[in-house]
């Protein structure tokens, strides 16, 4: 099955500064790549995905890159304000099956 | 992306008891996943509940403990059985639909 290594697992930066989150998948046939912020006590949020077909997405100060061939993917966070401060967690999978498979999470801290 | 809709948002249960918890999705959605995250811990899939066929679990988890029901296309119920402290968790449904998760379900067993 899938497995999806996250790294790393706590990242602190100031605001303003941006942050980077890197995974690395298992599974060559995984074909969609959500990432999720969870703040404490809420479920996950949903905050942006890219599909195996794409090498980058962007959504105002978030973006993801994939790259298949290494099979690793990342979130970019810029300008990186004190509301970021979450869980976040990379996931794959997508597949006919439809499951997905979390990293581990990374602890994501922006000091004002 | 499917909104999704769970109850009760948290609960203190005693041990050996079981509780149920309930997923509604805002539209028909042939997969509803239900996941397990442990304290400090990532999101684990218990089982996946397609309609009209019995739930597909994961390695570690048995119906036994975690019967699954999923009567139409815009609900499911996961039910934690005889449960033991070791069950203390955040219990969340998710679809295919958008991959949107609920709020979840706060688990403490007691």
């Amino acid at each position: 099955g899938e497995n999806v290594e996250q790294h790393p697992s706590t990242l602190s930066v100031q605001e303003g500064d941006s942050a980077v989150i890197k995974c690395t998948y298992s599974d060559s046939a995984s074909n969609y790549f959500p990432w999720y912020k969870q703040e404490l006590g809420k479920g996950p949020q949903l905050i942006i995905d890219i599909r195996s077909n794409v090498g980058e997405k962007k959504d105002q100060r978030i973006a993801v890159t994939l790259n298949k061939t290494a099979k690793h993917f990342s979130l970019h966070i810029t300008e990186t304000q004190p509301e970021d401060s979450a869980v976040y967690f990379c996931a794959g999978g997508g597949t006919s099956y439809g499951k997905l498979t979390f990293g581990q999470g990374t602890i994501l801290t922006v000091h004002p | 992306s499917a909104v999704i809709s769970q109850k009760p948002s948290r609960d203190i249960c005693q041990r050996g008891t079981s509780l149920t918890i309930q997923c509604q999705v805002d539209s028909q959605v042939t997969m509803m996943f239900w996941y397990r995250q442990q304290p400090g811990q990532s999101l684990t899939l218990i089982a996946t509940a397609n309609q009209g066929s019995e739930a597909t679990y994961e390695s570690g988890f048995v119906i036994d403990k975690f019967p699954i029901s999923r009567p139409n296309l815009t609900f499911s119920t996961l039910t934690v059985s005889n449960m033991s402290p070791e069950d203390s968790s955040i219990y969340l449904c998710s679809t295919r639909d958008g991959y949107t998760f609920g709020s979840g379900t706060r688990l403490t067993v007691v």
